[in-house]
């Protein structure tokens, strides 16, 4: 089946310092999305990614879509406290009739230190 | 924006028994809504997907006699899990589409954490 490669699992850094994370798949996904999870909450999504070569921006969130459709990477600039959280990576797929369905990556935990 | 709700929020039961998940949508109708559950610091993974008026389409791996899905309207999706072992203690999170067919709009429910002791 598909699976999604996140790096890093976890990130400690100050706050004020710039983020990195990318997810690598061994298929090509159509769309890809970007999810925040808080502890003992459901995922909220940050940015999805509908082209190939896309990069699109939500606030201080950066993403884009690689052009082999295989990879994705998520900036976060100047961080802050609330950025703390599990962030995921996900690609939609086709999964038979009318049904899609998300891929999601392990995951980034991150620590920011004010 | 689209809201997803589920309950309960947690669940405390013995072994054996059986328990009930609800995931509505609040501000709209999804005639599909999946079901995912999520071990301490593990990803998702989809365990099914529930359709309005037909059978779920379930993953694999998934026993489908233990995980019971029934979408009987448009904004309600139940999740019972049967005769719960202490294996089966996880967060179990619902989402759907606000439109049908854009399955990657997908909005999450808060989760229902369930403990079987």
């Amino acid at each position: 089946g598909q699976q999604l490669n996140q790096s890093p699992q976890s990130m400690f850094i100050q706050e004020g310092e710039d983020v990195s994370m990318n997810c690598t798949s061994s298929s090509i996904f159509n769309t890809w999305l970007w999810y925040k999870q808080d502890p003992g909450e459901g995922p909220v999504l940050l940015i999805a990614l509908y082209k190939a070569g896309e990069l699109t921006s939500n606030g201080r969130l950066t993403a884009q879509f690689g052009i082999t459709r295989k990879d994705s990477f998520l900036n976060i600039s100047a961080s802050i406290p609330s950025d703390v959280g599990i962030y995921f990576c996900a690609g939609l797929g086709y999964s038979g009739g009318s049904n899609y369905k998300l891929t999601f990556g392990k995951g980034t935990l991150l620590t920011v230190n004010p | 924006g689209a809201v997803v709700s589920q309950h309960p929020s947690r669940v405390i039961c013995k072994s054996g028994t059986s328990v009930k998940i609800e995931c509505r949508s609040l501000d709209f109708q999804a005639t599909t809504m999946f079901w995912y559950r999520q071990f301490p610091k593990k990803s998702l993974m989809l365990m099914a997907t529930s359709n309005e008026g037909s059978k779920a389409t379930y993953e694999q791996g998934v026993e489908k006699d233990k995980f019971l899905i029934n979408h009987a309207s448009l904004t309600l999706s139940t999740l019972t899990v049967t005769s719960a072992h202490p294996e089966d203690s996880s967060f179990y999170i619902c989402s759907a589409p606000p439109r049908q067919g854009f399955h990657n709009e997908q909005f999450f429910g808060p989760g229902t954490r369930l403990t079987v002791l």
